[in-house]
């Protein structure tokens, strides 16, 4: 069975510096790769996803994640954060050789620091 | 298209009743997801339909858990008797493909 392992439970990050948050999976078969972004009091939104092609994926608001097959990892990252990306974000994995459900990590909260 | 809609927002009972939640996928989505989220944790898997077939169950849906999707449009998740560990935050996703899941707001549960 396929997991995800996030493993800063909360990342604290001054205003306009870089931040990374760690994703690495587990899976005996190929997987497509997604992270989510959950607002204080809202629901959960995709951010971005690894499907096939390029490794590097981007989102609209500035984060990227680059699919790492030898470390097995999708990390996500951002240049320069903002306090509006105060969130939980959420690694993903479904398997692709059948329709699958999708598989959460425990999420990363980050924190940006005025 | 409003997106996912799950109600109620909120449900408090008393342990042993039965509670039932409503989600409303976005139109055409032929798939629905039900997960559940508690403090600290990220959503797990509970069940899944394409259409009105129930296609994958998780071990953690325990036989007091039910879940339908009559004519392939709306869901319902009943919980039996419930027990203060069932507590959380349900959480409703519906896709056209496998790909893009959205999701509803959530019920949350609370359980006395």
């Amino acid at each position: 069975a396929q997991s995800v392992t996030q493993l800063d439970s909360q990342v604290p990050v001054f205003e306009e510096a870089p931040v990374e948050l760690r994703c690495n999976y587990s899976s005996s078969v190929s997987v497509y790769l997604f992270w989510y972004v959950q607002y204080p009091n809202q629901g959960l939104q995709l951010l971005l996803k690894y499907l096939s092609g390029s490794t590097l994926v981007e989102s609209i608001n500035g984060f990227e994640a680059e699919f790492n097959k030898s470390q097995t990892s999708f990390h996500l990252r951002k240049p320069s954060v903002h306090i509006s990306d105060t969130a939980e974000y959420f690694c993903a994995v479904s398997r692709t050789n059948r329709d699958d459900k999708i598989i959460f990590g425990k999420g990363t909260r980050l924190h940006i620091l005025p | 298209d409003t997106g996912v809609s799950q109600d109620p927002r909120h449900k408090i009972t008393k342990r042993g009743q039965n509670v039932t939640f409503r989600c409303d996928p976005i139109s055409e989505h032929n798939r629905l997801y039900w997960y559940r989220q508690t403090l600290g944790q990220g959503p797990e898997f509970l069940t899944y339909f394409q259409n009105e077939a129930q296609l994958e169950k998780s071990r953690l849906l325990s036989d007091r858990f039910s879940a339908e999707r009559p004519k392939g449009s709306f869901s319902t998740l009943e919980i039996q008797r419930t027990e203060q560990g069932d507590s959380a935050m349900y959480l409703c996703a519906s896709s056209a493909n496998w790909d893009s899941a959205f999701f509803g707001q959530g019920t949350r549960l609370t359980v006395v």
